[in-house]
């Protein structure tokens, strides 16, 4: 079967790092995403990750391991604007997404 | 690049009543389009897939006589809500998968909050 977990909410201040975790079990994979999403709109694009490994892009990054089915997601410097629902997602075999739940971030000043 | 449009943002339709909400990939073709339902404080829950010039593939439990989706040409899908009820009310959100990229990123329309009374 399939399955992908990420925690329901984090609290972090404002400056500090975090560190959201994403866990997955599946047969196939062709990658994993990261979206943030404020509330009232829709997710927008973060990140993708489909081989092992650090990905930086400015003050997040995103981390990948096949073997363990584990991803994070990095976020440095937070500002209160980073306040929001962070989703991962990966491709299953079909290319078709499956949703976490989302982790709801909280910024703390 | 790479942005997709919906229409309307919101919308309060009576109980009964269609609603139809449009779709559109404004710099780009998209070979699939997503719609996507999304209850307060719950993740995105996939309703269906429409590829161009062929009948969507709803998820299991998604009535497709009630959410008609019409993916006429590879720039705009619509999703009609057909004889709402209180429950449909939700936020709708539609997602384009970029023709002939291989990042299967989806670029996601900005919503559509629906409100049925």
């Amino acid at each position: 079967g399939q399955n992908i977990d990420q925690p329901t909410e984090m609290t972090a201040t404002e400056g500090a790092i975090v560190q959201i975790n994403c866990t997955y079990q599946t047969s196939g994979f062709n990658g994993l995403f990261w979206y943030q999403q404020h509330a009232g709109e829709a997710p927008t694009f973060l990140s993708y990750n489909v081989l092992d490994g650090l990905e930086e892009k400015g003050r997040f990054s995103s981390f990948l391991s096949r073997s363990k089915g584990y991803s994070y997601l990095l976020l440095k410097e937070l500002q209160m604007k980073d306040s929001a629902s962070y989703l991962c997602a990966f491709l299953d075999s079909n290319y078709q997404l499956i949703w976490g739940a989302g982790t709801k971030l909280i910024i703390k000043p | 690049g790479a942005v997709v449009s919906q229409h309307p943002s919101r919308v309060i339709c009576k109980s009964g009543t269609s609603v139809k909400i449009e779709c559109r990939s404004l710099d780009f073709q998209a070979t699939t389009m997503f719609w996507y339902r999304q209850f307060p404080k719950q993740s995105l829950m996939l309703m269906a897939t429409s590829n161009e010039g062929s009948k969507a593939t709803y998820e299991q439990g998604v009535e497709k006589d009630k959410f008609l989706i019409n993916h006429a040409s590879l720039t705009l899908s619509t999703l009609t809500v057909t004889s709402a009820h209180p429950e449909d009310s939700s936020f709708y959100i539609c997602s384009a998968d970029r023709t002939g990229r291989d990042s299967y990123e989806q670029y996601f329309g900005p919503g559509t909050r629906l409100t049925v009374t």
